[in-house]
């Protein structure tokens, strides 16, 4: 069974860089069957997706965070990251890490705990 | 971006009650619609994928219906563990977009 955890900073100054990391097991983050993907939720509101990475770098980003976001893939340690630049307390959010299969449409059907990450000087 | 609307945003209901969710999308997603229960403090969960199959394990008080725009998620007979917030998203084309959530209290 698949399991997925995030980690990284829990605060992050503004301007500043968010950078987690996804550490996957039970799965290959080179599989050819899934795509790994970002998902936060500001608190009390609904989810957002942020990007998906598919084996090695192969990616889509939500055009509303595109310009500040960077997805890659660690195989030697099957690990997927996520970098967004030039945060703003917009970004304070619950961050997922999540697997997603691709037959049939994206259907994300496993995810990480999630990960506060609060942006406050 | 294909715009998901969920309707209500939030209900109240008894155990034992019949609960409908609606979905609208912004434009036709064929069947490419999930839907997702969250608890608080906790990852969403899937439940059901292309808008009506039920995901392994799930209780088939679960029900989704639905193509191209409109979307009904149905649970027959509310149970106390399903007190919870669901949400949809459209899988149909990227960016995946979700609905704004419908918190179902007691």
């Amino acid at each position: 069974q698949v399991q997925l955890q995030e980690s990284g900073p829990g605060l992050v100054k503004p301007s500043q860089t968010l950078s987690l990391t996804c550490t996957v097991s039970g799965d290959s983050v080179t599989s050819e069957t899934h795509i790994w993907t970002w998902i936060r939720q500001p608190a009390g509101k609904g989810l957002e997706w942020i990007g998906r990475i598919y084996t090695i770098g192969s990616t889509n980003y939500n055009p509303s965070l595109k310009s500040r976001v960077t997805m890659s893939v660690d195989t030697s340690k099957n690990q997927f990251s996520l970098r967004l630049t030039s945060v703003t307390a917009a970004d304070t959010a619950v961050y997922y890490c999540a697997r997603a299969s691709v037959d049939g449409g994206v259907i994300v059907d496993s995810w990480g705990q999630g990960t506060l990450v609060t942006v406050s000087s | 971006d294909i715009q998901m609307t969920q309707s209500p945003s939030s209900l109240s209901a008894s155990v034992g009650d019949r609960v409908t969710i609606t979905c609208r999308a912004g434009q036709s997603i064929s069947t490419y619609l999930n839907w997702y229960q969250q608890k608080p403090g906790k990852a969403p969960n899937l439940l059901i994928y292309a808008a009506s199959t039920l995901q392994s394990g799930v209780p088939s008080r679960f029900s989704g219906s639905g193509s191209g725009t409109d979307f009904v998620l149905t649970i027959s007979s509310l149970q106390r563990e399903d007190f919870a917030t669901y949400h949809c998203q459209q899988s149909y084309i990227f960016p995946l977009t979700f609905g704004g959530g419908t918190k179902v209290e007691i």
